[in-house]
């Protein structure tokens, strides 16, 4: 069984990079055809998709395709290490806007399972 | 871009039946998925492909989907069942995923 946690900076400052990394166990991350991503929830608000990491060859990673969410695709990169069964997130210039919970999920047509989510301020 | 629309509330007595809908262009033609998130819990899915149950779901579970419009309905309702819920579907290429901005099913 698939399971996933997400690791980082609980608090970043405005301006700065945010940086987080999801941990999956239960499955190699090298096998299969899942989509690794990112999801976000602000403070009472609703889930926004972020993007995600998918296999281009096969089910053995040469290199990571990636999806982003139009409206933060100029601020966001999402890497892979297989080495490690880890993916990741950096979203640069964050503000407070960008201050949130985010979950990382296994995307196959739908997002199951997930990880326990993480808080993270910006705030100075 | 695609968008979904929800219900920002539906309130239901225990043991009724909730309704809760998802509206977008054609939806129809798209499988939906379905997300309970309780408080301070990450979304859970509870229906998939329009109107499958993961395993563990519970029977009273169950949705659809035709036209403009996709529903999850929840039978019997308990007072567990109050939560957030979510739909979702894969778009295109430039707009993979879209969320419906979510429904708080209120238990009476």
């Amino acid at each position: 069984q698939v399971q996933l946690r997400e690791s980082g900076p609980g608090l970043v400052k405005p301006s700065q990079t945010l940086s987080l990394t999801c941990t999956v166990s239960g499955d190699s991350i090298s096998r299969g055809s899942h989509y690794w991503s990112w999801i976000r929830q602000p403070a009472g608000k609703g889930l926004e998709w972020i993007g995600h990491i998918y296999n281009t060859v096969g089910h053995i990673y040469t290199s990571g395709s990636t999806n982003y969410n139009p409206a933060l695709k100029s601020r966001v990169t999402i890497s892979i290490d297989t080495s490690k069964n880890q993916f990741s997130l950096k979203m640069n210039s964050v503000t407070a806007a960008d201050t949130a919970v985010y979950y990382c999920a296994v995307l196959g047509n739908w997002f199951d399972p997930w990880g326990q989510g993480t808080l993270v301020t910006v705030s100075s | 871009s695609y968008v979904l629309s929800q219900p920002p509330s539906v309130s239901v007595a225990p043991g009724q039946t909730a309704r809760i809908t998802c509206g977008g262009n054609n939806i129809g033609s798209k499988s939906v998925h379905w997300y309970q998130q309780r408080p301070g819990q990450a979304p859970v899915l509870v229906v998939n492909d329009d109107s499958d149950r993961p395993s563990g779901i519970p029977e009273r579970f169950s949705g659809s989907n035709s036209g403009s419009t996709a529903t999850l309905t929840i039978s019997r309702v308990e007072a567990g069942d109050e939560a957030d819920y979510y739909c979702q579907v894969w778009n295109s290429i430039s707009d993979p995923v879209v969320f419906g901005g979510g429904t708080k099913l209120t238990v009476l």
